[in-house]
């Protein structure tokens, strides 16, 4: 199994409190990602890293920061949370594509998930 | 625009039977990859299979065997033989060299009576 760990699992919060999830690994891959997952939708992408310091948006941004001061962390930040960010949060890593010299992707492997609350 | 769609929300069958689950996706990438990911009851995401859009073989593994046609713009997946172990949800997914993004189905929740 890919050394990915979140933290915390489960969270309760309150409307209107910021929250931050944490997502670290031990394989020492660059690529990171953040997604949600709610009933009838999948996954959904939230934020993405290809790097230290190196972040950007994905589908579902709005009301979330990230930031990736190490290749190993990479946190999510819900600033206010509200009632629409309940939902099961998953962490991914990936390798980069290979120097192969043809277009290829690795597949992503995912983290345990952080099941949020928010009252 | 990409898009992933696993048009069966929920399947029920029973131990032993063959089951198939169904993905169309979208898109106008002429490289992409398609993946399978299992989450069972207990809630990891487990990665089963990826195709790139030049391989278009299918493949068996096990009770597990996907069909890849890009004239349907399709990626089924059939579980041969069914198992209680089997019960979980099934995501397809597709990758799009464009945009680097994964993107995924609804998914479809496969219940395996024992």
């Amino acid at each position: 199994d890919a050394g990915i760990t979140q933290s915390p699992r489960h969270k309760v919060t309150e409307t209107g409190t910021p929250v931050t999830l944490r997502c670290h690994q031990t394989e020492n891959h660059r690529y990171m990602y953040w997604y949600r997952q709610d009933p009838g939708h999948g996954l959904r992408l939230i934020h993405y890293s290809y790097g230290v310091k190196d972040t950007d948006k994905g589908e579902v941004s709005d009301g979330y920061s990230v930031s990736r001061s190490k290749t190993e962390d990479f946190l999510l930040t819900l600033e206010s949370a509200t009632s629409s960010q309940t939902s099961v949060y998953f962490c991914a890593i990936s390798a980069p594509p290979s120097a192969a010299g043809v277009d290829s992707y690795n597949e992503q492997f995912f983290g345990p998930g952080t099941r949020l609350t928010v009252l | 625009a990409q898009k992933v769609t696993q048009a069966q929300t929920e399947i029920s069958v029973v131990e032993k039977e063959d089951v198939t689950l169904d993905c169309v996706y979208e898109t106008r990438d002429t490289t992409y990859y398609l993946f399978w990911y299992k989450q069972p009851p207990s809630g990891e995401l487990v990665f089963l299979i990826r195709r790139n859009s030049f391989d278009e073989q299918n493949e068996i593994s096990g009770r597990y065997s996907w069909n890849f046609q890009k004239s349907t713009s399709s990626f089924n997946f059939t579980i041969t033989a069914s198992q209680v172990v089997d019960s979980a949800v099934y995501f397809c997914a597709l990758f799009s060299s464009n945009t680097g993004k994964l993107i995924f189905g609804q998914g479809t929740t496969l219940q395996v009576k024992p």
